[in-house]
């Protein structure tokens, strides 16, 4: 069953704003990998986060690994229009070997 | 360096017919995974290989499916006979270590069964 909540599952946007999207879980995650996918790609690999409570930044992404070890989010600032996109989050559950994904979050920017 | 490379990228066969997808690792990576992609159920990780050898195969869906890994850069996913209902975009990923390391996706094959 589905293992990972992601939020929102769509943001519409106007071009500048920032994004805040996040992934949240009843388990315990040793990995969080934030992915972007773009239509007819592959997820890209955007931030990978292995320790509680690790903040790190790609350019105008930041994603965190949340303290409780039960959630991640990312947020992407002043956004332009190469953004839009599916974001996934992934984690690898603490104990298990398989990456569970979120259900995606669809971003479109009004430019 | 090179990415995670899958062919063909497109497939359109008819019901019945075999269909071989391909992937090549990112050169070092221990680890391949093989996914499937609907709307309906997201990503699916099909099965995944450690040093060549099948470590779970546990969402393959049916016999009809099957996976091969002859050595450490190259990989097959077969699906022999092929149905509608296994229409979808299939991914093909590496690692270095199945923790604290990222998993790289090729591009997939997106695969459509009359």
């Amino acid at each position: 069953g589905q293992q990972l909540n992601q939020s929102p599952q769509s943001m519409f946007i106007q071009e500048g704003e920032d994004v805040s999207m996040n992934c949240t879980s009843s388990s315990i995650f040793n990995t969080w990998l934030w992915y972007k996918q773009d239509p007819g790609e592959g997820p890209v690999l955007l931030i990978a986060l292995y320790k509680a409570g690790e903040l790190t930044s790609n350019g105008r992404l930041t994603a965190q690994f949340g303290i409780t070890r039960k959630d991640s989010f990312l947020n992407i600032s002043a956004s332009i229009p190469s953004d839009v996109g599916i974001y996934f989050c992934a984690g690898l559950i603490q104990g298990a070997q398989k990456l569970v994904f979120g259900q995606g979050t669809r971003l479109t920017i009004n430019p | 360096d090179a990415g995670v490379i899958q062919s063909p990228r497109h497939e359109v066969t008819e019901m019945g017919q075999e269909v071989t997808l391909r992937c090549k690792p990112i050169s070092g990576h221990d680890y391949l995974f093989w996914y499937r992609q609907t709307m309906m159920r997201g990503l699916e990780l099909l099965i995944y290989f450690n040093n060549n050898v099948p470590i779970d195969d546990s969402g393959m869906p049916e016999d009809r499916f099957s996976a091969k890994m002859p050595n450490a850069s190259f990989s097959t996913l077969k699906i022999q006979p092929s149905e509608p209902r296994d229409s979808a975009v299939y991914f093909c990923a590496s690692s270095r270590r199945l923790e604290n390391q990222p998993q790289h996706f090729g591009d997939g094959t997106r695969l459509s069964i009359l």
